[in-house]
């Protein structure tokens, strides 16, 4: 079985500053990790994912995110944060290949204040 | 990249009517396709998996008798709200997969009055 937790329901930032969402993953086989973001009312944009390969992953939007198998861990940052940026952010799980549906986390409310 | 699209983007019916949501990739076929409903602030829950030409599977809690899935084709995929009621509003959200990669659906308001 796999699960996902975020920790952290809502973060808070200045604009300009550093972004930084957690989350830590479970899985019983090697994982392949996304990070979606949701604007209200709308469906999810994917922002970046981790298959294989380098564990260093570049999104959109300036976003990226490390594997971190030791930590079982795929935390989005971005340098500096933007008025824009403020929206709901989703971590999911799938299992290789994504074969099957998408576990995802409980979801973290990012703020930016001005 | 690969295009999903649901329709009707929101929908608002009468307690006691169905409201059928439908789900279709656009550029590519999928074989398979997965339904997840999202209440309001809550993170999406997978309500099922709908292979093409074969019965959908559901998860523990969904009542399929409730909540009609057909895959008729490679290309689209239609959930049924049957006897709406209220605590079926919701955000419903449809995903369609090929060999490499999900893509997500815009998802669709319901509304039960």
């Amino acid at each position: 079985a796999q699960s996902v937790t975020q920790l952290g329901s809502h973060v808070s930032v200045s604009e300009g500053a550093l972004v930084l969402l957690r989350c830590n993953y479970s899985s019983s086989v090697p994982p392949y990790l996304f990070w979606y973001v949701q604007y209200p009312n709308q469906g999810l944009q994917l922002l970046l994912k981790y298959t294989t390969g380098a564990t260093l992953v570049k999104g959109i939007n300036g976003f990226e995110a490390e594997f971190k198998k030791s930590e079982t861990s795929f935390h989005l940052t971005k340098p500096s944060a933007h008025m824009s940026d403020a929206a709901e952010y989703f971590c999911a799980v799938s299992d290789q290949g994504g074969r099957r549906a998408l576990t995802f986390g409980s979801g973290t409310r990012l703020q930016v204040q001005p | 990249g690969a295009v999903v699209s649901q329709h009707p983007s929101r929908v608002i019916c009468k307690s006691g009517t169905s409201v059928k949501i439908e789900c279709r990739s656009l550029d590519f076929q999928a074989t398979t396709m997965f339904w997840y409903r999202q209440f309001p602030k809550q993170s999406l829950m997978l309500m099922a998996t709908s292979n093409e030409g074969s019965k959908a599977t559901y998860e523990q809690g969904v009542e399929k008798d409730k909540f009609l899935i057909n895959h008729a084709s490679l290309t689209l995929s239609t959930l049924t709200v049957t006897s709406a009621h209220p605590e079926d509003s919701s955000f419903y959200i449809c995903s369609a997969r090929n060999p490499y990669e999900q893509y997500f659906g815009p998802g669709t308001r319901l509304t039960v009055t």
